[in-house]
C-alpha cells in the first residue's frame, strides 16, 4: 500500500519560500507510469492543482503559478519537494502531495499539510 | 487555466438519485476521456471515486458512476445514503498536459 507524507514548515513569512517536502513509503518513487504531484486547498475552498513531476525530472505547472514554483525529485530518498517562492497570505492553504496515475487521475493521496503565511 | 464548473450545492433523500455536472472545454473535458471525481468529507484528504469517465476504481460502491457528453461530464449517485454527504470535485488532463479541478459541490443528504 503506498503511503504519501508531506512534511516541512507550518508557518512562512510574507515574501519568502514555501518548502515542502513528500516522502513517498510503499513502492519505490521510480516504478510504473506515475507523475508525483502537489495540491492545494484554502480553506473552505476548492483545490487547486500546482504541479507534477516524472522521475525523469519532467514537469508540468499550473500556469497561474508558474513563475513561482519549482518542482523536483529524490529518487534516492524515494521524495519529491515543492518550492514555491515570494509567498503572501493567499497562498495559506493545506497542501496535498498526490501520485498521479498514467498522468491523468490521482490515486494516492498525502493526508495534507497546513502552511500559513503570516508575519 | 480556467476550473471546471460544477454547481456549489446538491441535495437529495435517502435512496434517491442525484447527479452532479462538471463542464469545461475542447482543450480538457471535451478532448479527453481523462475525467476524473474525488469525494472529500471534512478534514480529509479527497478520495478517487471514478476515473477516466466512468471507471470505478476497485472497493468503491457501484452507486457511483460517471459518464460524459461533448464538453460535460457527470457524477452520478444513486441509493442516496447518509455517507454519501460530502464535497466532490471534478478533474480533467489538458491540451496543456496539467490538470485542472472543478469548484467542487456540496452534496447535502437531506
Amino acid at each position: 500500500q503506498v503511503q504519501l507524507q508531506e512534511s516541512g514548515p507550518g508557518l512562512v513569512k510574507p515574501s519568502q519560500t514555501l518548502s515542502l517536502t513528500c516522502t513517498v513509503s510503499g513502492g519505490s518513487i521510480s516504478s510504473g507510469s506515475y507523475y508525483w504531484s502537489w495540491i492545494r486547498q484554502p480553506a473552505g475552498k476548492g483545490l487547486e492543482w500546482i504541479g507534477r513531476i516524472y522521475t525523469s525530472g519532467s514537469t508540468n505547472y499550473n500556469p497561474s503559478l508558474k513563475s513561482r514554483v519549482t518542482i523536483s525529485v529524490d529518487t534516492s530518498k524515494n521524495q519529491f519537494s515543492l518550492k514555491l517562492s515570494s509567498v503572501t497570505a493567499a497562498d495559506t492553504a493545506v497542501y496535498y502531495c498526490a501520485r498521479v496515475r498514467s498522468g491523468r487521475y490521482i490515486d494516492y493521496w498525502g493526508q495534507g499539510t497546513l502552511v500559513t503565511v503570516s508575519s | 487555466q480556467s476550473a471546471l464548473t460544477q454547481p456549489a450545492s446538491v441535495s437529495g433523500s435517502p435512496g434517491q438519485s442525484i447527479t452532479i455536472s462538471c463542464t469545461g472545454t475542447s482543450s480538457d473535458v471535451g478532448g479527453y476521456n481523462f475525467v476524473s471525481w474525488y469525494q472529500q468529507h471534512p478534514g480529509k484528504a479527497p478520495k478517487l471515486m471514478i476515473y477516466d469517465v466512468s471507471n470505478r476504481p476497485s472497493g468503491v460502491s457501484n452507486r457511483f458512476s460517471g459518464s460524459k457528453s461533448g464538453n460535460t461530464a457527470s457524477l452520478t449517485i444513486s441509493g442516496l445514503q447518509a455517507e454519501d454527504e460530502a464535497d466532490y470535485y471534478c478533474s480533467s488532463y489538458t491540451s496543456s498536459s496539467t490538470l485542472v479541478f472543478g469548484g467542487g459541490t456540496k452534496l447535502t443528504v437531506l
